[in-house]
């Protein structure tokens, strides 16, 4: 199994700033993917973050909204850009290696004032 | 597009005794791995128990088992002798063996199970 960390656990953000989202995997994992999920909701795909090239995101989500980078096979980052009330939300990372069982870290909770 | 179903919004089951959530699928594939996923408020997603579509035998995990009737498309949870700890968000997850639909999952919309002591 994987174990995956992510930072901050919490924040509260003004509305039209920043917040990047670190996730860390404790082996290296082919697919790491970041979700949304709206409190007792279910978990809606962002984007699947490519090792070396640009995130291939779902319908809805852009880059310029949401940019995602991975340098390597183990760490992902995720930016929520020019944040509004509509973003607060719990932001899930997620990894797997091939055709393994997929972990999850245990998310962001994110507030926009 | 393959979807995942769960009809069940809400359950509750007493402490020690048995409860089942149901989880039917739509998909064209005949190759998939089906995933059941607890979430308690901590939020922590964590695999409950994984089943593949090529294997008849029903996969168990301790007190978790399922009941997978590939013909009906349905992956039904059962948890025997409910424990307080069982309290969270169930969610029943799809995903394809191979193609387009192999590397992301689909999940259900989830059932909250209660624990009642």
């Amino acid at each position: 199994s994987a174990v995956i960390s992510q930072k901050p656990s919490r924040d509260i953000c003004q509305r039209g700033t920043s917040l990047t989202i670190q996730c860390q995997v404790d082996s290296q994992v082919t697919m790491m993917f970041w979700y949304r999920q709206q409190p007792g909701q279910s978990l809606t795909l962002i984007a699947t973050a490519n090792q070396g090239s640009e995130a291939t995101y779902e319908s809805g989500f852009v880059i310029d909204k949401f940019p995602i980078s991975r340098p390597n096979l183990t760490f992902s980052t995720l930016t929520v850009s020019n944040m509004s009330p509509e973003d607060s939300s719990i932001y899930l990372c997620s990894g797997r290696q091939a055709q393994e069982t997929q972990y999850f870290g245990p998310g962001t909770r994110l507030l926009v004032l | 597009a393959q979807t995942v179903t769960q009809s069940q919004p809400e359950m509750s089951v007493q402490e020690a005794e048995t409860v089942t959530l149901s989880c039917t699928y739509d998909t064209s594939e005949s190759d998939y791995y089906l995933f059941w996923y607890k979430q308690p408020p901590s939020r922590q997603m964590i695999l409950v128990i994984r089943q593949e579509a090529y294997k008849q035998q029903n996969a168990t995990e301790n007190r978790f088992s399922v009941n997978f009737q590939k013909a009906a498309k349905s992956f039904s949870l059962k948890i025997s002798d409910s424990q307080l700890g069982d309290a969270a968000m169930y969610f029943c997850a799809y995903r394809g063996y191979s193609g387009a639909g192999s590397y992301q999952l689909t999940f259900g919309k989830g059932t909250k199970l209660s624990v009642i002591p």
